[in-house]
């Protein structure tokens, strides 16, 4: 069975600050991708990433595959209210399933 | 380019009762994954259907079941529901071509069992 473990579970921010929240496993996965969820909603697709090493960015947003394709990170520059939601990341195996991470719940306080 | 939706979009059930959920998937997308999502969780894979055909299951009983139908809309149903089976469940389509498995994910049906 592979797991995908994310920390921090909750963080809550001043406007303006930077963070970084982890996905780690034991399990290498062929692609992973980052979404991002809000109350009453899906969650929605921000990247995937599937080249060990790789590096995406989107606007103040940084994302990093680890280089043995087992975790992922997600750093956030200059955190505004408008980033506040629940960060999710989803690693694709050898089967057609998406196994996500707990979550990481983000507050950014203005 | 139409999304995928879902409906319900919220339902109340009582323990025992059957219930049906139904998805559209977005244009173009010929694979639909379904997934319960608890309060405070991430999604837990419930299966996947691929041109009509179950493709992938997860660790679900078997009476969480599901259809695909020759449009590639799908519906996922529950038998005798337990109280545990509240939760937000969640339908994502997917380009069954594509090796990055990218999934588009609908709003979701939020289902309370009484």
């Amino acid at each position: 069975t592979q797991l995908l473990e994310q920390s921090p579970q909750f963080l809550s921010i001043q406007e303006g600050e930077n963070l970084t929240v982890y996905c780690n496993s034991s399990s290498v996965f062929s692609s992973l991708q980052w979404y991002r969820q809000e109350p009453g909603e899906g969650p929605v697709l921000l990247v995937t990433v599937v080249t060990g090493g790789e590096v995406k960015k989107l606007k103040r947003l940084t994302f990093q595959f680890g280089d043995a394709r087992k975790d992922s990170s997600l750093h956030i520059t200059a955190a505004q209210p408008g980033d506040t939601g629940l960060y999710l990341c989803a690693g694709a195996g050898s089967a057609r399933q998406l196994t996500f991470g707990s979550g990481t719940q983000l507050t950014v306080l203005p | 380019e139409t999304g995928v939706t879902q409906s319900p979009t919220h339902l109340i059930k009582t323990r025992g009762q059957q219930v049906t959920l139904r998805c559209s998937s977005q244009s173009g997308h010929n694979t639909v994954s379904w997934y319960q999502q608890a309060l405070g969780q991430g999604p837990q894979f419930i299966f996947q259907y691929y041109r009509e055909e179950e493709n992938g299951r997860g660790n679900f009983p078997p009476r969480f079941s599901g259809l695909q139908f020759p449009n590639y809309s799908s519906e996922l149903n529950v038998n005798a529901l337990e109280l545990d089976d509240s939760a937000l469940y969640l339908c994502a389509s997917s380009d069954g071509t594509s090796g990055y498995n990218e999934q588009f994910f609908g709003p979701g049906t939020r289902l309370t069992v009484l």
